[in-house]
Parts: structure tokens; sequence; C-alpha cells
């Protein structure tokens, strides 16, 4: 079964990087796209980009342009997205999400979250 | 960008009540939409995509219409599992966007 499990909580100071990991099993990671969405407390989703895990296309959301990169390992079946220059405002749960096989834009599983909170 | 606007914000029905949320796009987004349920401490799941087309495995007491930019989901019969949080989402075009969701409750 499609399994995408991601990388534990993290904590991290105003201005730091931080970068989440998501390791995809049950089917074959290099032909689906893989988005990445966060959900700050109390807010709505807000979906960051995605990776063609194939090709390794990405395309970001222009909110995030220039500090956020997503990168994928094809070895190990894993999807990793990198935040930069974090602010109190990042403090979300962050979640990856495999794009279904046909438009690519609808995420059909998720991964259990991973809540990265930015504090001094 | 493509602004989602979801409403009611929250309902309380009673089990087995009919209940519709509406999702209204900024623009047209022809039926490129897709309903996500979200339980209480649980992620998102797929319910709905292409505004009406039921996700499999998802109970048939859900439905999606709407085409344009007005769109509705609806619960025939409302059960305590459906207890959950419902977002919009639109793939039109990048950015992404989802609707600030509705928040279900039993009365």
């Amino acid at each position: 079964q499609v399994q995408l499990v991601q990388s534990g909580a993290e904590v991290k100071k105003p201005g730091a990087s931080v970068k989440v990991s998501c390791k995809a099993s049950g089917y074959t990671f290099i032909s689906y796209a893989m988005h990445w969405v966060r959900q700050a407390p109390g807010q709505r989703l807000e979906w960051m980009g995605w990776i063609n895990a194939g090709d390794g296309e990405t395309k970001y959301s222009q909110k995030f342009q220039g500090r956020v990169t997503i990168t994928r390992d094809t070895s190990a079946n894993t999807a990793h997205m990198e935040l930069s220059s974090l602010r109190s405002e990042d403090t979300a749960v962050y979640y990856c999400a495999r794009g279904e096989p046909y438009t690519a834009l609808i995420f059909d599983y998720w991964g259990q979250g991973t809540l990265v909170t930015v504090s001094s | 960008d493509i602004q989602m606007t979801q409403s009611p914000s929250s309902l309380s029905a009673s089990v087995g009540d009919r209940v519709t949320i509406t999702c209204r796009a900024s623009q047209g987004i022809r039926n490129y939409l897709a309903w996500y349920q979200q339980k209480p401490g649980k992620i998102p799941k797929l319910l709905i995509y292409a505004a009406s087309t039921l996700q499999s495995g998802v109970p048939s007491r859900f439905s999606g219409s709407g085409s344009g930019a007005d769109f509705t989901l609806t619960i025939s019969s409302l059960q305590p599992e459906d207890v959950a949080t419902y977002y919009c989402q639109e793939y039109h075009s990048a950015p992404l966007t989802f609707g600030g969701g509705t928040k279900v409750e039993i009365k």
C-alpha cells in the first residue's frame, strides 16, 4: 500500500533553515509528482510547491520562491523540502502529498505531517 | 492567484441531516476542483475530484457538483464519523489554493 513517511518534528531559531524528508513506498516513486503543503495553526492548507520525481523538475509558489527548495533522491525513494530564512510565521505542520497520476495536481496520499516550530 | 471562499465556516447538524457546503472561486476554474476531509488530529483525505468524481472507497453519501466558479459538497445523511473540516482545492492554475475550510459538527 502507498505510504509516505516523514521525518520528525523540528524546532528552529529564526533565520535558520529546516529540511523535511518524505520517504515513499508502495508505488513507483519516479512515476508521480510530490507536493509540499503546509498548515499553520488555525489556518488553511497552503501549497508550497512540487517536484516531478521522474525528471526532478520543480515548481514553487511565488510566496516561497527563493526560500524553498524541493529535491528528490530516487535511489532512496525520498523527497525533501528545505525552507530557509525561517520566521515565526513558518511555524506549521508540513505535509508531503503525492500528486495523482492523471493531473498530478490532486493529492491522493499524504504523509503524516512534520511539525516545524520556529522560536527564539 | 485564485481565491477560494468556502461557506459556512462551520455548521452543526443532526445525524441523518443533509449537509451542504459551498466553495466559490474568484474566477472560473472549469471543473478543476477537489474536496478533502480532515478529521481532528488526522491528515487530509481526498474525497472528490473533477468537482463530482468520488475517490475510490469514499462513501456514496458524499457528492459534489458545480462548474465554473461555484461548487457544492453534499453529505446526504450526516454520520458521526463525518465530523471533520472539509476543504476545497482548485487545480486550475498554480499556485494551487485551498478554501478556508468548513468545520462540521454533530448537534
